[in-house]
């Protein structure tokens, strides 16, 4: 079956260290998009990508890194000058063309120890 | 691409239909409706979506008011799982990546 598969589901990372959060997809989407996600808060978007090659900051950059090396991978790497990187991530995807919806992943929650 | 208005949270008794209102009065002509629920500590799931006329799918209905200033989602018969937090979002279907920010939509509860 097509998805997105985020990985790891959980992970732990220690003050002063990057970490990069895994997102694949099959669905032959063009866009993928990483969303931070705080307790009892919506969504708010990190980056974005709509290309190979090519991605754009979305409201919350500061801090976090990506790449689109192919089109079905978008990994997001969380730098150590993220300052209060603790969160639930989740990466999504969409088609260019045609009001379809976002198919997201599974999220990836990060704790900073 | 234009703000929507939730109440942040509804209770629904197990069996009965969950009516989510949304609010969009600044919609324009070429913006669709879309609605996602997310249970608890996972992704989001696309529910149903709609430009003017209402929609019906396996999961629920979605009825747009004439001027498309409103909407609301109806879950038919609500079960324990449809518990979650449900997001209206208004944007246009083009060429480009869509940058949608998700508020903090409505929490519904079914009691049972």
């Amino acid at each position: 079956d097509g998805g997105i598969t985020q990985s790891p589901k959980y992970l732990f990372r220690k003050e002063g260290q990057n970490v990069t959060l895994s997102c694949e997809q099959n669905l032959n989407h063009d866009a993928m998009y990483w969303y931070r996600q705080d307790p009892g808060q919506g969504l708010r978007l990190i980056y974005y990508s709509q290309i190979v090659n090519d991605f754009q900051k979305g409201d919350i950059a500061e801090g976090y890194s990506v790449s689109r090396e192919k089109k079905e991978s978008f990994p997001l790497t969380v730098t150590s000058a993220q300052k209060n990187p603790t969160a639930f991530y989740l990466c999504a995807s969409s088609p260019l063309i045609g009001p379809y919806g976002y198919t997201f992943g599974s999220g990836t929650r990060l704790t900073v120890v | 691409d234009a703000k929507t208005t939730q109440p942040p949270s509804m209770d629904c008794a197990e069996g009965r239909a969950a009516n989510l209102p949304c609010n969009h009065s600044t919609i324009s002509g070429n913006e669709y409706v879309y609605w996602y629920r997310q249970i608890h500590s996972q992704g989001p799931q696309y529910i149903i979506h709609g430009l003017k006329n209402n929609e019906t799918n396996e999961m629920a209905s979605l009825i747009i008011t004439e001027d498309r200033k409103s909407s609301t989602l109806i879950l038919p018969h609500a079960t324990l799982r449809d518990t979650a937090v449900y997001y209206c979002i208004v944007h246009i279907s083009s060429g480009s990546a869509r940058q949608l920010t998700f508020g903090s939509g409505t929490q519904l509860t079914v009691l049972p």
